[in-house]
């Protein structure tokens, strides 16, 4: 089975904090994706990375910014944390051969 | 861009009857169409997933079904259950090696006992 994990499920973080939201996943998979979820506005893609140390803004980047290290792993970071960064954040991944994208269980992130 | 539409944004249905959620697509080169299940406090789960090469796909009680010619694709699901509550999101994608997927906004599907 495709395992994303999700360093926390749940952060409170003060204004102003640098927050770090990592991701792993076990599959080989070319392809990782960091996501916001937000009630009313569903599922919008902040930054992906088809390779490892490359990344492509996503509709929403401003504000954050990515890493991409190793192939499994995908960093997120809130470089000053905002309140209007409170969020549910979820990591992705897919194979450039299908494109079946798995999901992570997700981190909440309240930012105070 | 891509741009999904998806409706309704809520569905009550009864045990044992059928759900239909129907999206809109507005890319013509959209290739790929993924559904989601997204359970309180969890992840997105992809369900089934559809080609352009293809009308229709069925697995057990999901099946999905695409009209390019109209945009659309919908997902349906038979003999409802109580466990098939949750809300259900569609994606839309060019299929390029990136298979970055457009979203829908979601339905959420109770199944009443």
């Amino acid at each position: 089975d495709v395992k994303v994990t999700q360093s926390s499920r749940y952060l409170v973080k003060r204004t102003g904090e640098k927050v770090f939201l990592e991701c792993v996943q076990d599959m080989d998979h070319e392809n990782m994706f960091w996501y916001r979820q937000d009630p009313g506005l569903g599922l919008r893609l902040i930054y992906f990375s088809y390779d490892v140390k490359m990344k492509e803004k996503g509709d929403i980047p401003e504000g954050y910014s990515v890493s991409r290290e190793k192939k499994e792993r995908f960093s997120l970071i809130l470089e000053s944390a905002s309140t209007n960064q409170t969020s549910m954040y979820l990591c992705a991944s897919s194979s450039w051969a299908t494109g079946r994208t798995y999901f992570g269980p997700g981190t909440r992130l309240l930012v105070l | 861009g891509e741009n999904v539409e998806q409706h309704p944004s809520t569905l009550s249905v009864q045990e044992g009857d059928s759900a239909v959620i129907k999206c809109t697509y507005s890319d013509s080169a959209s290739n790929y169409f993924p559904w989601y299940k997204q359970e309180l406090g969890k992840g997105p789960q992809l369900i089934i997933d559809i080609r352009s090469n293809v009308g229709e796909k069925k697995d057990q009680r999901i099946a999905v079904t695409l009209n390019k010619t109209a945009k659309h694709f919908s997902l349906h699901i038979t003999e409802t259950q109580p466990e098939d509550s949750a809300v259900y999101f569609c994606a839309a994608s060019k299929g390029d090696s990136s298979y970055k997927l457009i979203f829908g906004s979601g339905t959420r599907l109770l199944v009443r006992p």
